[in-house]
């Protein structure tokens, strides 16, 4: 069966300091996985994608993820935290039964404490 | 800076009232999507148009929700009778379906509480 697995509820990392949330997942076949982020009510917003090429993708607000095919992982990373990066992060690979829907984690809260 | 628009943003209702949601995907796209998300159960697809054609509705209980994309503009999610149990987050969400396109654009939700 597909799945995603975020294993850690929450994140608390300083402000300035390097930030990782991590991301594995199952599937059968090429994965393709997002990251989004929600901000307090607020609606998800995309981050970043990979569906193929380099293992390193760059997205939004600074954010990248590196993709590891031999670990199943896909974690979001970034250099310095901001404490406005504080919100729920999720990530998704898409179903490659259905091949529209997102099979989605259960979301890791980031906390940056200033 | 195109958006996912829904109304309304909050409805308060009584047990047994009906509900409707109503949402504007981001225009050219050809994929809508509607979520509901709680704290127990996370995101839960209800239902999935492409093309404004209804592809999956698996996720939604039939008996009282339907959903409906009377034309591109427009997506409705409706509940008739609304029960507790219904109170949640409702995400509409759009996207362009093309190899390597497949990222889902959020509205802002609708937060539903039946008493």
């Amino acid at each position: 069966a597909q799945s995603v697995a975020q294993p850690e509820d929450q994140v608390n990392v300083a402000e300035g300091n390097p930030l990782t949330v991590k991301c594995t997942y199952s599937v059968s076949g090429n994965p393709y996985l997002f990251w989004y982020v929600q901000y307090p009510n607020r609606g998800l917003q995309f981050l970043l994608k990979y569906i193929t090429g380099d293992n390193l993708v760059k997205g939004s607000y600074g954010f990248e993820a590196e993709f590891n095919k031999s670990q199943t992982s896909f974690h979001l990373k970034k250099p310095s935290a901001l404490v406005s990066d504080s919100a729920l992060y999720f990530c998704a690979v898409r179903d490659v039964d259905s091949n529209y829907q997102l099979i989605w984690g259960a979301g890791t809260k980031l906390i940056i404490k200033p | 800076d195109a958006r996912v628009t829904q109304t309304p943003r909050h409805k308060v209702t009584e047990m047994g009232q009906e509900v409707t949601m109503r949402c504007q995907p981001i225009l050219g796209h050809n994929t809508v999507f509607w979520y509901r998300q709680t704290m127990m159960q996370g995101l839960e697809l209800l239902a999935y148009f492409r093309n404004r054609a209804p592809l999956d509705d698996s996720g939604m209980p039939k008996d009282r929700f339907s959903a409906e994309m009377p034309d591109a503009t427009l997506a409705t999610l409706k509940i008739q009778p609304s029960e507790p149990r219904d109170s949640a987050v409702y995400f509409c969400a759009s996207g362009f379906e093309a190899w390597g396109s497949y990222e889902q654009y959020f509205g802002p939700g609708t937060r539903l509480t039946v008493t």
